[in-house]
């Protein structure tokens, strides 16, 4: 599986946008590009998945550039609520194996 | 429906007892994922099934450790003896790769396991 590398944590304030990038220099043709919302004391939830070029849904945006080899995970004014891991993933179709890194640590202040 | 279901939600047992968690995947998922997650390691996975079989277990720690399930519906992850470093969040997630393309785990809110 290909690995990822993304910020460790980053800080932000309420009204902001937040634009986290991971790299993953090894993505293989058929990966795709999931990214993961977790709370203190619950499991990560899905947020958004894509496979190239730009994909939106009502909770944030995700921008993969031509080569995929990078990532950037955009969540538009954000508010205290948002504070959380985000995880980046890299995989396969069929999703049979995911795995996370250490994610980014994302604190909003007011 | 109501998600992944763990149980219990918490754990508290003595170094060296048997533990046993429990995972009911979503009905028609037909993958299952067992994860650790402690401050110092982060999010790891132990072991996956498709369809009821033991896909990869390479995660899993070491010897104490097993995981089976049985039936679609029904998971567990047993340690046997546990020590305190086993102390962790454990999550179950599952899946449903039939949907095609890549496809997200839902997960359950975990079993905090502490072995004192």
């Amino acid at each position: 599986l290909a690995k990822t590398t993304q910020p460790i944590s980053m800080d932000s304030y309420e009204g902001q946008e937040v634009n986290i990038t991971c790299s993953h220099n090894n993505i293989a043709t058929n990966d795709y590009i999931t990214w993961y919302q977790q709370f203190p004391s619950q499991g990560p939830r899905f947020i958004i998945q894509g496979y190239k070029t730009k994909v939106t849904n009502e909770v944030a945006s995700l921008f993969i550039p031509a080569d995929r080899k990078s990532s950037t995970l955009s969540l538009p004014r954000v508010s205290l609520s948002d504070t959380a891991v985000y995880y980046c993933l890299v995989g396969a179709t069929g999703g049979f194996k995911t795995i996370f890194g250490a994610g980014t640590r994302l604190f909003v202040k007011a | 429906d109501a998600g992944v279901i763990q149980s219990p939600r918490h754990e508290v047992t003595e170094m060296g007892q048997e533990v046993t968690l429990r995972c009911k995947p979503i009905s028609g998922h037909n993958s299952l994922f067992w994860y650790r997650q402690t401050m110092m390691r982060g999010l790891e996975l132990l072991i996956y099934f498709n369809n009821n079989v033991p896909i990869d277990d390479s995660g899993m720690p070491e010897d104490r450790f097993s995981a089976k399930m049985p039936n679609a519906s029904f998971s567990t992850l047993k340690i046997q003896p546990s020590e305190p470093r086993d102390s962790a969040v454990y999550f179950c997630a599952s899946s449903d790769p039939g949907q095609g393309l890549n496809t997200e785990a839902f997960f359950g809110q975990g079993t905090r396991l502490t072995v004192v």
